[in-house]
């Protein structure tokens, strides 16, 4: 068990470019979750996949964000023009099965910083 | 009102004692509740999960539920420096739902 993985672990870039983060969940596990965390504050839903397909999508998530989990095993997010309040550190985490009580386990996040 | 609430310290506990921790959550209907332990700069890391009324014990860390009352606790007993961390509490809020909706965490420090 390998745990879930995230890449890069630090991107740094100016406003307005666009940056891609990406998640290999756990092998085999179906649900895949994407979180934003900002200073002080609990992770925030941002999508859930149930393996390809993307069932859930916060209100936080504007248009300029996008998330692909195209083959139901690792996800990218994209942040398209980026802007100061998307510095955070993005989360992924995957559970197991297909119910909402099975744990989700976090991968060690991906953090932006907009300059 | 938050859907998920904790004061968020910092709590401060003497090394051995006990570190009692508190969440309180807007929806009845809530489901599935857990504890994230979550380090500077690291991710969460879940410590306990919980679903029914009443006490869950796993060695030094006890949960408790009490959906009456809409209120979750962690306990951490003998507690050590290394337990010193900020805990999340997470809720499911309806059924069916998947993601989890976090309280803003305690900061829990440990004085040796």
């Amino acid at each position: 068990d390998t745990g879930v993985s995230q890449n890069p672990r630090h991107k740094i870039t100016k406003r307005g470019q666009n940056v891609t983060f990406r998640c290999d969940p756990i092998s085999e596990h179906n649900r895949l979750y994407w979180y934003r965390q900002t200073l002080g504050q609990g992770p925030e839903f941002l999508t859930y996949f149930q393996n390809e397909a993307q069932l859930e999508k916060s209100r936080l998530l504007s248009d300029r964000f996008s998330a692909e989990r195209p083959k139901g095993s690792f996800s990218t997010l994209e942040i398209q023009r980026t802007e100061q309040g998307d510095s955070a550190m993005y989360l992924c985490a995957s559970g197991e099965g297909a119910v909402s009580n099975q744990p989700q386990h976090f991968g060690d996040g991906t953090r932006l910083s907009i300059l | 009102q938050k859907e998920v609430e904790q004061n968020s310290g910092p709590l401060s506990v003497p090394e051995g004692a006990i570190a009692s921790l508190n969440c309180t959550y807007s929806d009845r209907g809530s489901q599935s509740f857990f504890w994230y332990r979550q380090y500077s700069g690291k991710s969460p890391e879940l410590i306990m999960s919980i679903y029914s009324n009443g006490d869950k014990e796993d060695g030094r860390f006890t949960a408790q539920l009490n959906k009456a009352s809409q209120y979750v606790s962690l306990l951490i007993r003998d507690s050590q420096p290394s337990d010193s961390a900020t805990y999340l509490c997470a809720v499911t809020l309806i059924q069916g739902a998947q993601k989890l909706v976090f309280g803003q965490g305690t900061r829990l420090t440990i004085n040796p």
